[in-house]
């Protein structure tokens, strides 16, 4: 099945920085690439996703790259805010799954004033 | 507006007993789903129903049982509890088919002693 793999698993930047979580996907079927940032105490949210056809995705200071050859993945938060401390979980799923996502093991991120 | 709520937040009770998790979308989704969040934050797919019939289930003792009254709703009802089954349960919906949004709700967390 598929194996999502993510790091780092803890990030530490100041604030106005950049933060980029990187990920790698080992089922090449795979097609759909989400990111979900969960606060403390509340359910994942979904921020950005990306599909196969797309190399890049960008909604404002969140950005996601997809390197399908490589089978890896990015999410990049510029100009990081107190507010982006979170948990962030990539991951993926393929057609004929049943739409069932599997996903990374998340990265702390803590934004530091 | 509350899109995926779940009851109860928080689920506190001993080894041996059965207790349910109710969960409803006004989503207007065709499918639903539960994820088990361990201790360490791993996030993995229970269940999936599409319009009240099962879709996925991974390999999920059948102390679980999920129950699906209609499109809106998906129960999670588990018997004989135990201690490993502490976790942060976490309901989802996303429309039918694959690469679909999935929208999570704000989770129950479950205690066995």
């Amino acid at each position: 099945g598929e194996n999502v793999e993510q790091h780092p698993s803890t990030l530490s930047v100041q604030e106005g920085d950049s933060a980029v979580i990187k990920c790698t996907y080992s089922d090449s079927a795979s097609n759909y690439f989400p990111w979900y940032k969960q606060e403390l105490g509340k359910g994942p949210q979904l921020i950005i996703d990306i599909r196969s056809n797309v190399g890049e995705k960008k909604d404002q200071r969140i950005a996601v790259t997809l390197n399908k050859t490589a089978k890896h993945f990015s999410l990049h938060i510029t100009e990081t805010q107190p507010e982006d401390s979170a948990v962030y979980f990539c991951a993926a799923s393929k057609p004929g799954g049943g739409n069932k996502l599997t996903f990374g093991t998340g990265t702390q991120l803590k934004v530091e004033l | 507006d509350t899109a995926v709520s779940q009851t109860p937040k928080y689920l506190v009770t001993q080894m041996g007993n059965d207790k349910s998790i109710k969960c409803e979308q006004n989503l207007g989704h065709d499918t639903m789903y539960w994820y088990k969040q361990d201790s360490k934050k791993f996030l993995k797919i229970m269940f999936s129903y599409n319009n009240k019939e099962l879709i996925i289930n991974e390999t999920v003792p059948n102390r679980f049982s999920p129950k699906s009254p209609d499109k809106a709703h998906l129960n999670l009802h588990i018997n004989s509890l135990e201690l490993g089954d502490s976790a942060v349960y976490f309901c989802a919906s996303s429309s039918a088919g694959s690469s679909y949004e999935q929208y999570f709700g704000p989770g129950t967390r479950l205690t066995v002693t």
